[in-house]
């Protein structure tokens, strides 16, 4: 059972648009949350990420919520760009243990000039 | 700084054959890890280790192997690769506090095919 999940496999936006990446999670003893981004051929880059005792964390154009009573994030991208054509990866961990940091499957977000 | 590499980029092996997965880092990074991407797949943990001499298993370790007898290396042993071993193959680093709150490094990835 996945414990972290991105139900939109795809995501295409205009250029200079917001771009809303969601997630949800069911455990809830993940108090850590982090966003990943991927080009092809490349290792995952980490972007931004949010502990679970804040419910926004900004990073310039990034923008991530969470809504711990709802088990949901989402990362915000405004205003989006080209560049920002990857797949973005949604994790959690319990922070505080050493072992897992659990993944979703990924969206592929496109930015269309 | 060369970051994370991972050699070789991409293999193809026979069903049954072993082989090493190199990752090497020079940050001096604690921890280390493993994993594996299929298709449609996140990313999953395959084993990690917090330093020179202690690893632990992650979510999917069956199959696999590693050893940590250097801060700087932390390579995957497959015994007997098996088509179901068949995925792209990330190693991460990161210092230990950072792991699971905030970032690691990944490597570019060695894809591999197992027949």
């Amino acid at each position: 059972d996945q414990q972290v999940k991105q139900n939109s496999p795809s995501l295409s936006v205009q250029e200079g648009r917001i771009s809303i990446l969601n997630c949800d999670y069911t455990n809830s003893m993940f108090d850590y949350f982090l966003w990943y981004k991927k080009y092809p051929a490349e290792g995952p880059t980490f972007l931004i990420s949010i502990s679970s005792i804040k419910d926004k964390n900004e990073d310039g154009r990034f923008t991530v919520f969470l809504n711990k009573s709802a088990k949901h994030l989402s990362l915000h991208i405004v205003p989006s760009q080209p560049g920002d054509s990857a797949v973005y990866f949604c994790a959690a961990s319990e922070g505080g243990s050493q072992g897992n940091l659990i993944f979703g499957k990924g969206t592929k977000l496109s930015v269309k000039p | 700084n060369a970051g994370v590499t991972q050699t070789p980029k991409f293999q193809v092996l026979k069903t049954g054959q072993s082989m090493t997965l190199q990752c090497a880092q020079d940050m001096n990074h604690e921890y280390m890890s493993w994993y594996r991407q299929d298709p449609g797949m996140g990313l999953r943990l395959i084993h990690y280790s917090v330093g020179a001499g202690i690893t632990d298993q992650g979510e999917v370790p069956n199959g696999y192997n590693v050893s940590r007898s250097t801060t700087e290396d932390f390579p995957l042993r497959l015994l007997s690769a098996a088509p179901s071993q068949t995925s792209v193959y990330f190693c991460a680093s990161s210092r230990v506090l950072e792991a699971l709150t905030d970032t690691q490094y990944f490597g570019p990835g060695t894809r591999l095919t197992v027949l």
